[in-house]
């Protein structure tokens, strides 16, 4: 099986931009999450979509949104981007309550 | 609120010596328990999961992982580390409530000496 795939793997954007990821989920893997992850952060948790419906979110601004197509194709968008939004962003897929599997993330510059 | 403790940020061991990677969670219920291995630029490694039952778990690469519920805690062991698993190692906890969002400790570098 393939496993998680992310476009772009590399982006950099200017401050005030807003910025489109996209993140492809394991064959048969109807649960999505997105994750942000910075050496002060650390990983943080951003939101879950499962089935087209966001489950779960963390705690982060209404500039960070999501949504998951019908064929569990997930996409997050940044708006109004922030010097603080560089990172890397990653994905992960799960058939349901299990074990996780990451893709090779979308590292985000801003400048 | 979930939390993960690593309580090392750094090691450092020879190729061959034993490793032990600390992690504690504070999590009132049974979580699900994680380790992830993540080499520099890569995403994230499955290596061991626990969710129920044996609390010993072993997962690939020669890794196991203890689930202690009286000490809160979920340690990563390998018997004799290879140079390849210089790498940053990270805890991550979830729980049934939370679907599949995941809590993770600040990580641990492993750096391994010839």
């Amino acid at each position: 099986k393939a496993g998680v795939t992310q476009t772009p793997r590399y982006l950099i954007k200017t401050r005030g931009q807003q910025v489109t990821l996209s993140c492809s989920p394991i064959s048969g893997h109807r649960s999505v999450s997105w994750y942000q992850q910075t050496p002060g952060q650390g990983l943080q948790f951003l939101f879950e979509y499962f089935s087209e419906t966001q489950r779960n979110k963390g705690n982060f601004p209404g500039r960070f949104s999501g949504r998951q197509f019908s064929n569990s194709r997930s996409e997050m968008n940044v708006s109004t981007l922030e010097l603080g939004d560089s990172a890397l962003y990653l994905c992960a897929s799960s058939s349901d309550r299990a074990e996780q599997y990451f893709g090779p993330g979308t590292r985000l510059t801003v400048t | 609120a979930q939390s993960v403790t690593q309580p090392d940020i750094h090691i450092t061991v020879s190729e061959g010596a034993s490793l032990e990677l600390r992690c504690n969670y504070s999590y009132g219920a049974t979580p699900y328990l994680f380790w992830y291995v993540q080499s520099p630029g890569q995403g994230l490694q499955l290596l061991l999961k626990y969710f129920s039952g044996d609390t010993l778990v072993q997962g690939i690469k020669g890794f196991e992982a203890e689930f202690k519920r009286s000490q809160s805690s979920f340690n990563l062991r390998k018997p004799s580390v290879h140079w390849s698993d210089a790498a940053e190692y990270f805890c991550a906890v979830g729980y049934s409530g939370g679907y599949n969002k995941l809590i993770f400790g600040a990580g641990t570098r492993l750096a391994v000496h010839p």
